[in-house]
């Protein structure tokens, strides 16, 4: 089965502060995902890796970048922490073969910025 | 408008009916079309998945996509309480990078 773990479930962060929020998958997936779930929101894209190194912006990229030095593991950075940034992160891979909506997730970070 | 529009509920049913979850759309150039489950303090669950027009159906779960009407429904026969989740629709033209999700609807499954 395909395991993408992300490490930290529950943070509360103070404003101004820097936050890394990191996701790891086992199952040698090309593509990696961060998104944000807001109530009547739904999932938000904030930004996508199809390859090492390589990063698109999403739908929603703004206050956010992200890492993926390795093909495993994609971080989601906040610089600058803001109260408006508090909700639930999730982190998906994507095999490349796979069709677009074969999204596996991991079980979200929630984030809470006071 | 948003592009996907999905009721949120809070929707509670009888164990044993049969539940009917939808969504619409105004992007007709949608094509793939999914429904995940997101049990509570949880990250969603793909559940079904369909390609342009049809139904499809896996044991009591049946996804139905009418692209005339832009309109999407997910209907669960036999609702057992281990149903009880939100489901979310989405829906790409293609690549996982364009895929829009549904608002979410809650449901709850009373035994």
């Amino acid at each position: 089965d395909v395991k993408v773990t992300q490490s930290s479930r529950y943070l509360v962060k103070r404003t101004g502060e820097k936050v890394f929020l990191e996701c790891v998958q086992d199952m040698d997936h090309e593509n990696m995902f961060w998104y944000r779930q807001d109530p009547g929101l739904g999932l938000r894209l904030i930004y996508f890796s199809y390859d090492v190194k390589m990063k698109e912006k999403g739908d929603i990229p703004e206050g956010y970048s992200v890492s993926r030095e390795k093909k495993e593991r994609f971080s989601l950075i906040l610089e600058s922490a803001s109260t408006n940034q508090t909700s639930m992160y999730l982190c998906a891979s994507l095999w490349w073969g796979a069709p677009p909506g074969e999204l596996f997730f991991g079980e979200g970070s929630r984030l809470t910025v006071l | 408008q948003k592009e996907v529009e999905q009721d949120p509920g809070p929707l509670s049913v009888p164990e044993g009916a049969i539940v009917s979850l939808n969504c619409t759309y105004s992007n007709s150039a949608f094509q793939y079309f999914m429904w995940y489950r997101q049990y509570s303090r949880k990250g969603p669950e793909l559940l079904m998945y369909t390609y342009s027009s049809g139904n499809k159906e896996d044991g009591r779960f049946t996804a139905q996509v009418d692209k005339s009407s832009k309109y999407i429904s997910l209907f669960i026969r036999d609702s057992q309480p281990s149903d009880s989740a939100t489901y979310l629709c989405a829906m790409s033209r293609g690549g996982a990078q364009k895929l829009v999700f549904g608002q979410g609807t809650r449901l709850t499954i009373n035994p």
